[in-house]
């Protein structure tokens, strides 16, 4: 059973077009998280949700908008992407947004923009 | 602003060896400091986390010593193995307030066997 799960796990698209990555958590847990790994293996928060509400947001371009259609999915949508949005995307959970609870980690969405 | 510094940026050990990766961090705010394990094509998975109100924590090979006044924490491999081959994260954050995990900018760290 796949804790954190991701897709696509490959997504090419050429600058300006529009895409989505969907994430899924089986745990049960309240909160859910986007990072941004880029090529260096540098990751940084984008946005966290606790029961679909949105609580941090980095400053992401407003092309990024994430949706919580419900708290076991967080989905990430990119308008008008750009060269460098390129990365692996990685989605997250945790029982909630306060304590110390262990992130458990999606498998990644890496994308490539032509 | 890099608030979580972390060095070597890469590593290679012998098998059997010590490996050493060490973090410095800016924020005296943070209160909780996890280190993260990422294999080539899959997602960070926490290894082992401490907290300010103890100087050592051990699992396993596993250790991280802290030093508070210094602003300073290391993850210690005892016994290295080729299966420990990763990208290692040491991150920050900050309990009792909304999560933001700050990672530092990750060791690859090679054992050979």
């Amino acid at each position: 059973d796949t804790a954190v799960s991701q897709t696509p796990k490959y997504l090419v698209t050429q600058m300006g077009n529009d895409k989505s990555i969907k994430c899924e958590q089986n745990l049960g847990h309240d909160t859910m998280y986007w990072y941004k790994q880029d090529s260096k293996k540098f990751l940084k928060i984008m946005f966290s949700y606790n029961n679909k509400e949105l609580i941090i947001n980095e400053t992401v371009p407003n092309r990024f908008s994430p949706k919580s259609p419900d708290k076991a999915h967080l989905n990430l949508h990119i308008n008008s992407l750009e060269l460098g949005d390129s990365a692996v995307y990685f989605c997250a959970s945790s029982q909630d947004y306060t304590s110390g609870n262990e992130q458990f980690f999606g498998p990644g969405t890496r994308l490539t923009v032509l | 602003q890099q608030q979580v510094k972390q060095s070597p940026q890469s590593l290679i050990v012998q098998k059997g060896g010590i490996s050493i990766i060490n973090c410095a961090y800016e924020n005296t705010a943070f209160d909780y400091f996890p280190w993260y394990q990422q294999f080539p094509g899959k997602g960070p998975a926490l290894l082992i986390a401490i907290r300010p109100d103890v100087s050592e924590k051990k699992e396993g090979r596993f250790t991280i010593s802290f030093n508070k006044s210094a602003k300073q924490f290391s993850l210690h491999i005892m016994d290295s193995q080729p299966g420990d081959s990763a990208t290692y994260f040491c991150a920050a954050d900050r309990l009792g307030s909304a999560r933001q995990l700050t990672f530092g900018s990750g060791t690859q760290l090679t054992v050979l066997p």
